[in-house]
């Protein structure tokens, strides 16, 4: 089945600064990749998704690129803010989706 | 208009007890799927629902696990002589569309603790 690696667990930086957060997924077959912020307690929020189509997403501070070759998927949060401070997750689909372990992001003021 | 709708939010049971967890997906979702998370760790899938027929149950951990949406709406999976390890959030998402690579729309879970 689907496997998916998400790095790094824990992620600190600056307000302001930008945040990268990698997947890398083993099914060459998966052809939807979303991204979910969940807050602590609350339920996971889609912030951005990508298709296998597709190379590059974006949608204000937050991007997305694909490597289909690679096999690789990545979240960027530029001007990061207190406000993004939650856990993310990635997650590969195809029939089913699999998702990542979460990077918990601190955006420290 | 309302979002995944779960309850309870909390349940507490004895090991070996019985429980049944709702979801009440958005109004005229194809799709809805069942996960478990556990602590510190991304939702594990677990079955499954296209309209009433459930066409995937290959996450469900047992045959202690079973999960039914009847008409194709509202949905409950319950899970049988309960055990320690079945401790999780229970999270239930639905999706618009027939199609599983779809956005997914997420309730806030039940949080299940097993004494």
């Amino acid at each position: 089945g689907e496997n998916v690696e998400q790095h790094p667990s824990t992620l600190s930086v600056q307000e302001g600064d930008s945040a990268v957060i990698k997947c890398t997924y083993s099914d060459s077959a998966s052809n939807y990749f979303p991204w979910y912020k969940q807050e602590l307690g609350k339920r996971p929020q889609l912030i951005i998704d990508i298709r296998s189509n597709v190379g590059e997403k974006k949608d204000q501070r937050i991007a997305v690129t694909l490597n289909k070759t690679a096999k690789h998927f990545s979240l960027h949060i530029t001007e990061t803010q207190p406000e993004d401070s939650a856990v993310y997750f990635c997650a590969a689909s195809r029939s089913k989706s699999t998702f990542g372990d979460g990077t918990t992001l601190t955006v420290k003021p | 208009g309302a979002g995944v709708s779960q309850s309870p939010r909390y349940k507490v049971a004895k090991r070996g007890q019985d429980v049944a967890l709702r979801c009440d997906p958005i109004s005229g979702h194809v799709s809805l799927f069942w996960y478990q998370q556990a602590l510190g760790q991304g939702p594990e899938f677990l079955t499954y629902f296209q309209n009433e027929a459930q066409l995937d149950k290959s996450g469900l951990p047992s045959d202690r696990f079973f999960a039914e949406r009847p008409e194709g709406s509202v949905s409950t999976l319950k899970i049988q002589r309960t055990q320690q390890e079945d401790s999780a959030v229970y999270l239930c998402a639905s999706s618009l569309q027939r199609q599983t690579n779809q956005p997914q729309h997420f309730g806030d879970g039940t949080r299940l603790s097993i004494l």
